[in-house]
């Protein structure tokens, strides 16, 4: 149950996109498509942006979007708001089991 | 309109035992997936634990296996997780969190989470 790998941290400015990448093996994000991705601001609740590698829960804007190639998983964040500065968190189905990433911080600049 | 509400948190000497409680509403929790999560301070988000469909097919992360435990009360809605040796390394604010849709595995729905904090 090794954690899935991601950068400790990402930026971009106001306008721009910045990707989180997500890696992690052959059994959990290279053996489903069940990839998720959250966002969580300090002090609140996470919340989930993307599910099922690509698709968006109702009310998360289409900035946010989600690949998958092998064992690794990204999000893109597209056209960064301030707002956007927080946590993000991608997790796996593993089997039976759920397993996360370390998460990256990502700063607006 | 789905919510789920925490509670049992608090301060506890290593080695005693706790249960948190996850009051589900707006669904059944026996037709959903329902995951425990946990984030130590100034650490990232930890999965804990899922009982799938309120029956016996449950599982732990390694860190908390034959330590914690997952039961449910139908009449009530209600899960909890029973924590027994708890360690200094399990003080984390936990989040109980229900996935979006039947057998999606996403946690789409979540608590606002309790806090446990182990210490002597």
């Amino acid at each position: 149950q090794s954690a899935l790998t991601q950068p400790p941290s990402a930026s971009g400015s106001p306008g721009q996109s910045v990707t989180i990448s997500c890696t992690g093996t052959s059994s959990d994000v290279g053996a489903y498509n069940y990839v998720s991705w959250y966002q969580h601001h300090p002090g609140k609740v996470p919340k989930l942006m993307l599910y099922e590698v690509t698709k968006r829960p109702s009310g998360v804007p289409d900035r946010f979007s989600g690949s998958k190639s092998g064992t690794t998983a990204s999000l893109t964040v597209s056209g960064l708001q301030a707002d956007d500065e927080a946590d993000y968190y991608c997790s796996s189905y593993a089997g039976n089991i759920v397993v996360f990433g370390g998460g990256t911080k990502v700063t607006v600049l | 309109q789905v919510q789920l509400v925490e509670s049992g948190g608090g301060v506890v000497q290593p080695g005693t035992s706790l249960t948190l409680s996850c009051a589900a509403s707006g669904f059944a929790f026996s037709s959903f997936g329902i995951h425990w999560v946990r984030q130590a301070p100034g650490k990232g988000l930890e999965w804990v634990a899922v009982i799938w469909y309120g029956g016996n097919n449950k599982h732990f992360a390694e860190s908390v296996k034959g330590r914690f435990t997952i039961s449910g009360d139908n009449s009530k809605n209600t899960l909890y997780l029973q924590m027994n040796s708890l360690r200094a390394e399990d003080t984390a604010v936990y989040y109980c969190g229900r996935e979006l849709g039947a057998g999606t595995y996403e946690i789409g729905y979540w608590g606002q989470g309790t806090l446990v904090t182990v210490s002597s």
